[in-house]
């Protein structure tokens, strides 16, 4: 079946400490995001990549860094300059040029907690 | 600038009755429109959208209607039921070459039994 798979589930960090989530999707999509959301709020954009080797910053970049060097891959890192990386990201994909069957698929999800 | 906005945060009701989810949006170049449900630590699941072509789109319990010269849009659940409860998510899109949704904040829909 095809998806779109984020790793681990449930993530720990120390303070100071560089992270890295994982995104892969075997839906064959061009483009892939980073979405971050925080406890009664919405979803807040971090990242995406419309094709490889190419990714544009959200609203809410500054602390975290992606690459894009595969198609199916597109992992988040979250970098010890972010101050309140607590949170659950998600990871989604969409397929760029099917605006009649357009939408996007999410990956399950990591919760990040700073301890 | 919230483009996409969902004004009541939460919704309660009855089991058996309708469900009625709004949605507003500023942009009118926005031409496609998508309802996300999602449970609480998992990702949102796609549920039904609507082209700014259309006025309601329709499937089983679920009917999304717009309303262009408004700049309003909504969802309706009818018969609502107890795996409802979710928090639903508006998104839009704007026509041209950039594919990137804009949603809403979401509205927590709590069904009662």
């Amino acid at each position: 079946d095809g998806g779109i798979t984020q790793s681990p589930k449930y993530l720990f960090r120390k303070e100071g400490q560089n992270v890295t989530l994982s995104c892969e999707q075997n839906l064959n999509h061009d483009a892939m995001y980073w979405y971050r959301q925080d406890p009664g709020q919405g979803l807040r954009l971090i990242y995406y990549s419309q094709i490889v080797n190419d990714f544009q910053k959200g609203d809410i970049a500054e602390g975290y860094s992606v690459s894009r060097e595969k198609k199916e891959s597109f992992p988040l890192t979250v970098t010890s300059a972010q101050k309140n990386p607590t949170a659950f990201y998600l990871c989604a994909s969409s397929v760029g040029f099917d605006r009649a069957n357009y939408g996007y698929t999410f990956g399950s999800g990591t919760r990040l907690t700073v301890v | 600038d919230q483009q996409v906005k969902q004004n009541s945060p939460s919704l309660s009701v009855q089991e058996g009755r309708i469900s009625i989810l709004n949605c507003d949006y500023t942009n009118s170049m926005f031409d496609y429109f998508l309802w996300y449900k999602k449970y609480p630590a998992e990702g949102p699941t796609f549920l039904i959208s609507i082209s700014s072509i259309k006025d309601k789109n329709e499937d089983g319990r679920f009917t999304v209607f717009l309303n262009k010269s408004a700049k309003h849009l909504s969802l309706h659940i009818v018969p609502s039921q107890p795996g409802d409860s979710a928090v639903y998510f508006c998104a839009a899109l704007a026509g041209g070459s950039n594919y990137q949704l804009i949603w809403g904040a979401g509205t927590k829909l709590i069904i009662k039994p």
